[in-house]
């Protein structure tokens, strides 16, 4: 079974600051990686996902996450926020034959404040 | 054009009613899946269809059937609604079972049992 850890519950940042969104995960076989978007009252939207390759995978709206294997690591980062992102963030894992079932860390809600 | 929609958007019901959730997706996709939200915000999948075969069924009370009429439509039905029940249930679909397949997200059914 694999699990993820988002290691902050809540991120609070100044518009125009960067941002780093922690995730760290367990699993004893390979695993694909992702970053979701929930804004207020809407459902998930993708942000970014690891799947093989290049391990600094760049996704919508500026955002871009590094896998590190040694570390079991997928930290979401954006150089310079705005107050749109203020949204929920998800990490999720899957894994190849587990019928693309994600598991989900616990969530990051970034505030963007002015 | 909403890709994944579901109906209603809130259902507010007493305890120990039976009521349908229904989701119906436009992109042609092969899989579908149900995920629950609790109050913490945390995300745990329920089922999964794949061309109207169930694929993944989490546990999950028997009181909760998901039904498939056709690969575009899974609908949940829950049986003796219960407080625990209250939760924002999300359709998801994805063009197959792979892992690593992007999942596309409905807005969400936020039910509240009172």
């Amino acid at each position: 079974a694999q699990s993820v850890t988002q290691l902050d519950s809540q991120v609070p940042v100044f518009e125009e600051a960067p941002v780093e969104l922690r995730c760290n995960y367990s699993s004893s076989v390979s695993v694909y990686l992702f970053w979701y978007v929930q804004y207020p009252n809407q459902g998930l939207q993708l942000l970014l996902k690891y799947l093989s390759g290049s391990t600094l995978v760049k996704g919508i709206n500026g955002f871009e996450a590094e896998f590190n294997k040694s570390q079991t690591s997928f930290h979401l980062r954006k150089p310079s926020v705005h107050i749109s992102d203020t949204a929920e963030y998800f990490c999720a894992v899957s894994r190849k034959a587990a019928g693309n079932k994600l598991t989900f860390g616990g969530g990051t809600r970034v505030l963007v404040k002015p | 054009d909403t890709a994944v929609s579901q109906t209603p958007k809130y259902l507010v019901t007493q305890m120990g009613n039976d009521k349908s959730i229904k989701c119906e997706q436009n992109l042609g996709h092969d899989t579908m899946y149900w995920y629950k939200q609790d109050s913490k915000k945390f995300l745990k999948i329920m089922f999964s269809y794949n061309n109207k075969e169930l694929i993944i069924n989490e546990t999950v009370p028997n009181r909760f059937s998901p039904k498939s009429p056709d690969k575009a439509h899974l609908n949940l039905h829950i049986n003796s609604l219960e407080l625990g029940d209250s939760a924002v249930y999300f359709c998801a679909s994805s063009q197959d079972r792979q892992g690593g397949t992007e999942a596309f997200f409905g807005q969400g059914t936020r039910l509240t049992v009172v």
